[in-house]
């Protein structure tokens, strides 16, 4: 059972917008920013967005976070299929005193 | 450019032992922390243990404290973990990662070894 709670899956049209959602608690998204990893078929993850919605070099702008009391969003605009893949959020935890992580989104393009 | 190469994964028997390494290269290894993340197959990923730069401060997580020991080389940029008593749980793609100040986030990735729990 992971800490941060996230929808199994996730599903959209190419050029439509999609939203992953993450719920946490107030020793976790309710202190800390919220990152978000994005995990190609049979690679390791990748950081997508950090520390609100700052974007690696390389991370295309259609690739948004959000975060408000004890959840985070993560928007992609403009889908493509190559934006298939799993999706997990993760944030620093007060009480526990590490990182803890969302079991992750698969996303299908349809 | 940064990169981190995970080695020392294989099959090994229940309550048997093993010993993982990260090698870096690319950045100033004894300036970051460093962490170990697990996959299991299919499944989400864990974070089960994180060192400070220096090597003085260790934390586990819960389902590895007292089996695993996470330890680091800075003369040699090389991070390790020992994992003992391990059991068919503990099967799982195993990544060491670099840990940023900033969003605490993992910015580097190794790809990953291997470790199959399994008589």
């Amino acid at each position: 059972q992971s800490v941060l709670t996230q929808p199994p899956s996730a599903s959209a049209t190419p050029g439509q917008r999609v939203t992953i959602s993450c719920s946490g608690s107030s020793s976790n998204i309710g202190r800390n920013t919220v990152n978000w990893y994005q995990q190609l078929p049979g690679t390791a993850p990748k950081l997508l967005i950090f520390s609100h919605n700052q974007r690696p070099s390389g991370v295309p702008d259609r690739f948004s976070g959000s975060q408000s009391g004890t959840s985070a969003s993560l928007a992609i605009s403009g889908l493509q299929s190559e934006d298939e893949a799993d999706y997990f959020c993760a944030s620093w935890d007060d009480s526990l005193n590490g990182v803890v992580f969302g079991g992750g989104t698969k996303l299908t393009v349809l | 450019q940064v990169q981190l190469v995970d080695s020392g994964g294989g099959l090994v028997k229940p309550g048997g032992s093993l010993r993982l390494s990260c090698a870096a290269s690319g950045f100033t290894f004894s300036d970051y922390y460093m962490s170990w993340i697990r996959q299991a197959p299919g499944k989400g990923l864990e974070c089960i243990s994180y060192i400070t730069s220096s090597g003085s401060f260790t934390n586990y997580a819960d389902s590895v404290k007292g089996r695993f020991t996470i330890s680091r080389d800075n003369a040699r940029n090389s991070l390790f973990l020992q994992l003992n008593s391990l059991t068919v749980a503990d099967t799982a793609l195993y990544y060491c990662a670099r840990l940023t100040a900033v969003g605490r986030a993992f910015d580097y990735w190794g790809q990953g070894a291997l470790v199959t729990v399994s008589s």
